[in-house]
């Protein structure tokens, strides 16, 4: 069974300076791990998604990630938060065999303050 | 733009009615479409996959006569939740996958509906 843990239920960063948002993951095979963001009453937004290949991947609105396999890490990172980055986040993840619905984290809120 | 279309976007009606949720693909055909459930600052939890020309799959616990799924064609599937009851009262979003040969890309959601039940 796949399952994903978000251990943080709130994050709080200051304006300019980096952010992390945890994400660790369980599943049988290889993974395929996703990050999306919500804003409130809106569906979920994709942000980025590790596959295969560079460990360190690259998605929208200067968020990134990166896969560690050893330690079953894909923690979302961004180097200068935004106030306009404070939303809900959720990681999710799901097998490769095929069409199979996303599990997802319980979600992690940032905020960012000015 | 948005790959699916969700709607209503809000629903407000009394309790023993029946509402009908409309989830779209836009410029894909999606034999398989999924339905989630939201409960205030929890995550997502799946209740069904949609399928197009079979019966939906429903995840255990949720009651298939409460959350009647049809998937009428290639790019529509519906929830409809009968008599409703104000513990129904959730944000229900759709999603729905890019057609196989394409399964590396990410699951496209609809903006969700929040379903209040008074």
């Amino acid at each position: 069974a796949q399952s994903v843990a978000q251990p943080e239920d709130q994050v709080n960063v200051a304006e300019g300076n980096p952010l992390t948002v945890k994400c660790t993951y369980s599943v049988s095979g290889n993974p395929y791990l996703f990050w999306y963001v919500q804003y409130p009453n809106r569906g979920l937004q994709f942000l980025l998604k590790y596959i295969t290949g560079d460990n360190l991947v690259k998605g929208s609105y200067g968020f990134e990630a990166e896969f560690n396999k050893s330690q079953t890490s894909f923690h979302l990172k961004k180097p200068s938060a935004l106030v306009s980055d404070s939303a809900l986040y959720f990681c999710a993840v799901r097998d490769d065999s095929g069409n199979t619905p996303l599990v997802f984290g319980k979600g992690t809120r940032l905020s960012v303050i000015a | 733009g948005a790959v699916v279309s969700q709607h209503p976007s809000w629903v407000i009606c009394k309790s023993g009615t029946s509402v009908k949720i409309e989830c779209r693909s836009l410029d894909f055909q999606a034999t398989t479409m999924f339905w989630y459930r939201q409960f205030p600052k929890q995550s997502l939890m799946l209740m069904a996959t949609s399928n197009e020309g079979s019966k939906a799959t429903y995840e255990q616990g949720v009651e298939k006569d409460k959350f009647l799924i049809n998937h009428a064609s290639l790019t529509l599937s519906t929830l409809t939740v009968t008599s409703a009851h104000p513990e129904d009262s959730s944000f229900y979003i759709c999603s729905a996958p890019l057609p196989t040969g394409v399964k590396n890309q990410p699951q496209h959601f609809g903006d969700g509906t929040r379903l209040s039940i008074l």
